[in-house]
């Protein structure tokens, strides 16, 4: 079974810039989560798609948006790319999302905003 | 801030040598799980523990989830370089499906 996969890998942007990124969870999996991954600020939730609907969401501002289509394939935007959006995306997903669930990581998309 | 506290925050040691790694919330958590992250790479899970108290083992790694589920332990056992990674923990919250992760711990495993 593939894993989860991301693209693209590695994104050089500028400031004030928009950026999408791409998530492929494994097959049968329903739910896809975001996360940020700065060396300053760990690892920190984005949002949470399940089904197409938006089902959890961390504390960061409206620039930071996603979306998750009918064959769970997710998305997530930013606009108005800010220097401090510098970091590793990371994206899983898991079965059912409810319960104990595994959550597996793809390997991540390392932006850096110039 | 963290909602979770990883200590220490990076550890070089020999192979061969014994560690503990800490994970403290001042929060309850349905479960707490534990990953491996190597550069390059997204965490890959390594254990979930559920009821307070819990001791799950892993060949040389021992994880232990506090009585009141706030903390847990990760202990390795004559460490090898093939430990070297980042150790990730992250409390879930069932109800939200929500996963907080701690600050991370740095381990180098030196030959």
């Amino acid at each position: 079974k593939a894993g989860v996969t991301q693209t693209p890998r590695y994104l050089i942007k500028t400031r004030g810039q928009q950026v999408t990124l791409s998530c492929s969870p494994i097959s049968g999996h329903r739910s896809v989560s975001w996360y940020q991954q700065t060396p300053g600020q760990g690892l920190q939730f984005l949002f949470e798609y399940f089904s197409e609907t938006q089902r959890n969401k961390g504390n960061f501002p409206g620039r930071f948006s996603g979306r998750q289509f009918s064959n769970s394939r997710s998305e997530m935007n930013v606009s108005t790319l800010e220097l401090g959006d510098s970091a590793l995306y990371l994206c899983a997903s898991s079965r059912a999302g409810q319960g104990p669930d595994t959550q597996y990581f793809g390997p991540g998309t390392r932006l850096t905003v110039l | 801030t963290q909602l979770l506290e990883q200590s220490p925050q990076f550890l070089s040691i020999q192979e061969g040598e014994n560690l503990t790694v800490y994970c403290n919330s001042s929060s309850v958590f349905s479960s707490l799980q534990w990953y491996r992250q190597e550069p390059g790479e997204g965490p890959v899970l390594l254990v979930t523990v559920v009821t307070g108290g819990e001791v799950k083992k892993l060949k040389r790694l021992t994880f232990q989830f506090g009585d009141a589920r706030k903390d847990s332990s990760l202990h390795i056992t004559a460490a090898q370089p093939g430990d070297t990674g980042l150790y990730l923990c992250a409390g879930v919250e069932y109800n939200f499906n929500k996963f907080y992760f701690g600050s991370g711990t740095k381990l180098n495993v030196k030959p």
